[in-house]
C-alpha cells in the first residue's frame, strides 16, 4: 500500500514562478527523500531531509518537514521548462531497512 | 562509474509465459531494489536485498513473482505465468551501505513489460 498522498495531483506553471508539492504520510519515519522522473522512466534523487531535520535546501529546492503533522513540501523556485516532470515523496520506516514507500507523485508541467 | 543498467529495456510477451528481468547496480552497492510502477501510478515496492541477509520479500504481489541476487552483484526479477495485469515498468535501484539515518537510492531506467 502507498503511505505517501501527494498534492497536488497536477500542476501547471508558468516559468519563472514557484512550484509547491505537498506530500503527507502515515507511519513513524527515518528519512523523507524528493525524486523526480521523466517520461515514466528511471527516478533521480532531488534530496532526503532525515526526521530530525525541519528544512533542507539544495540549489532552487527547498524542503520542509513537519513529523508532528506527518508531512512535508517540496519548494521549486523559479521554475524552468527543464523543470516540467514527475516529482514523487518516499519514505523511509524507522527501523530503517532502506525500503522507500513511494506516494503517487504530482506531475509539474512548467510552460515557457 | 556507470550507474545502475537493466535489460532489457522493453520486453512484450504473450500472456502464460515466463520472464526474466536484469538488474545491474552499481558497483560497492550492497543494497538492492525492486519497484513496479503501473501506468500513472507511484512505485510499489517488490524486494530488498541487502548484503547477505535474508532479502525482505514482503512486497511480491504473489508467488508468481520471485528474484535473486548473487552476493553483491546482479538480480534477476522472474515472473512466471505472467497476466495483462503484470504489464508495467519494472524499475531497479541500487544503495551503498545503510547509515544512521538512510541513504539515498540510484535508479535504473525500468524495463517496460507488455503482456498481451
Amino acid at each position: 500500500s502507498q503511505q505517501g498522498e501527494e498534492d497536488p495531483q497536477a500542476l501547471s506553471i508558468q516559468e519563472g514562478e514557484n512550484a509547491t508539492m505537498n506530500c503527507s504520510y502515515k507511519t513513524s519515519i527515518n528519512n523523507l527523500q524528493w525524486y523526480r522522473q521523466n517520461s515514466g522512466r528511471g527516478l533521480v534523487h532531488l534530496i532526503l531531509i532525515r526526521s530530525n531535520e525541519r528544512e533542507k535546501h539544495s540549489g532552487r529546492l527547498r524542503v520542509t518537514l513537519d513529523t508532528s503533522k506527518k508531512s512535508s513540501s517540496l519548494l521549486i523556485t523559479a521554475s524552468r521548462a527543464a523543470d516540467t516532470a514527475s516529482y514523487f515523496c518516499a519514505t523511509a520506516s524507522s527501523g530503517n531497512t532502506g525500503k522507500l514507500i513511494f506516494g503517487q507523485g504530482t506531475t509539474l508541467q512548467v510552460k515557457p | 562509474g556507470a550507474g545502475v543498467s537493466q535489460s532489457p529495456s522493453n520486453k512484450v510477451t504473450e500472456k502464460g509465459k515466463d520472464v526474466e528481468l536484469r538488474c545491474d547496480p552499481i558497483s560497492g552497492h550492497t543494497a538492492l531494489y525492486w519497484y513496479r510502477q503501473r501506468l500513472g501510478q507511484g512505485l510499489e515496492f517488490l524486494i530488498y536485498f541487502q548484503g547477505n541477509s535474508a532479502p525482505d520479500k514482503s512486497g511480491l504481489p504473489s508467488d508468481r513473482f520471485s528474484a535473486e541476487r548473487t552476493g553483491e552483484s546482479v538480480s534477476t526479477l522472474t515472473i512466471q505465468r505472467t497476466q495483462q495485469e503484470d504489464s508495467a515498468v519494472y524499475l531497479c535501484a541500487s544503495s551503498p551501505a545503510l547509515g544512521a539515518g538512510g541513504r539515498e537510492q540510484y535508479f535504473g531506467p525500468g524495463t517496460r513489460l507488455t503482456v498481451t
